[in-house]
């Protein structure tokens, strides 16, 4: 059965600082790899898919990467802004109509 | 926006009581899933479909059916709910491998 541990479970780090959050699968056998925030209370956003295939993605100051050998991926936020604050969640899919296998998740504070 | 809509949004209802909830979306994407969330166990997969009246189950689908009569609509359904079940639900699709998430429905059994 597939999990995924996400690292640290929380954080607080001062605006302006680069980050970043760990997340680790037991199989690597997977199709993809997905990253979402969460805002309280809210559902989930899609911040980057990366494909089994490929060993990174960008996206503004968001850049995921992915070693599935070693069943690791990490989300590295730069120049942190209080904006950020939210969980981050990340999750494992199978491709096709699998669902995906979720984090507990890191929750952010960027402090002003 | 993927323009995935679930309701109702808030539920109260007490124990053995049925409960459906509804995942609607505008386009005709072919998958779609039913998740909960709940503190300390993270998203958990419920049912997931792959195309009108093709269902399968996820890692918690006992206590759970699910309908999909046409391709906008996937219903998630509590025959006799239990407290055991109070969490926020989440209908997700997907588009290209990546899933899209409704705003969730959150539901309290008494």
């Amino acid at each position: 059965k597939q999990e995924v541990t996400q690292i640290p479970a929380a954080l607080s780090v001062p605006e302006g600082e680069n980050l970043v959050l760990n997340c680790s699968f037991t199989d690597s056998a997977i199709y993809n790899l997905q990253w979402f925030r969460q805002d309280p209370g809210k559902g989930l956003t899609s911040l980057l898919l990366i494909q089994s295939s490929q060993r990174e993605q960008t996206s503004g100051r968001l850049n995921a990467s992915l070693d599935k050998s070693s069943g690791r991926s990490t989300l590295y936020i730069a120049a942190s802004q209080p904006g950020d604050s939210a969980t981050y969640l990340c999750a494992v899919g199978g491709g096709g109509a699998d669902g995906l296998t979720f984090g507990k998740g890191t929750h952010l504070i960027i402090q002003p | 926006d993927a323009g995935i809509t679930q309701s109702p949004r808030h539920k109260v209802t007490e124990t053995g009581t049925p409960v459906t909830l509804r995942c609607h979306q505008t386009e005709n994407h072919r998958y779609m899933y039913w998740y909960r969330q709940d503190p300390g166990h993270g998203l958990r997969l419920i049912h997931y479909s792959y195309g009108v009246k093709d269902t399968d189950k996820g890692e918690v689908s006992d206590g759970y059916s699910v309908s999909r009569s046409k391709t906008e609509d996937f219903l998630l359904t509590l025959e006799s709910a239990t407290s055991s079940q109070t969490s926020v639900y989440f209908c997700a699709i997907s588009i290209q491998n990546e899933q899209f998430f409704g705003p969730g429905t959150r539901l309290t059994v008494l």
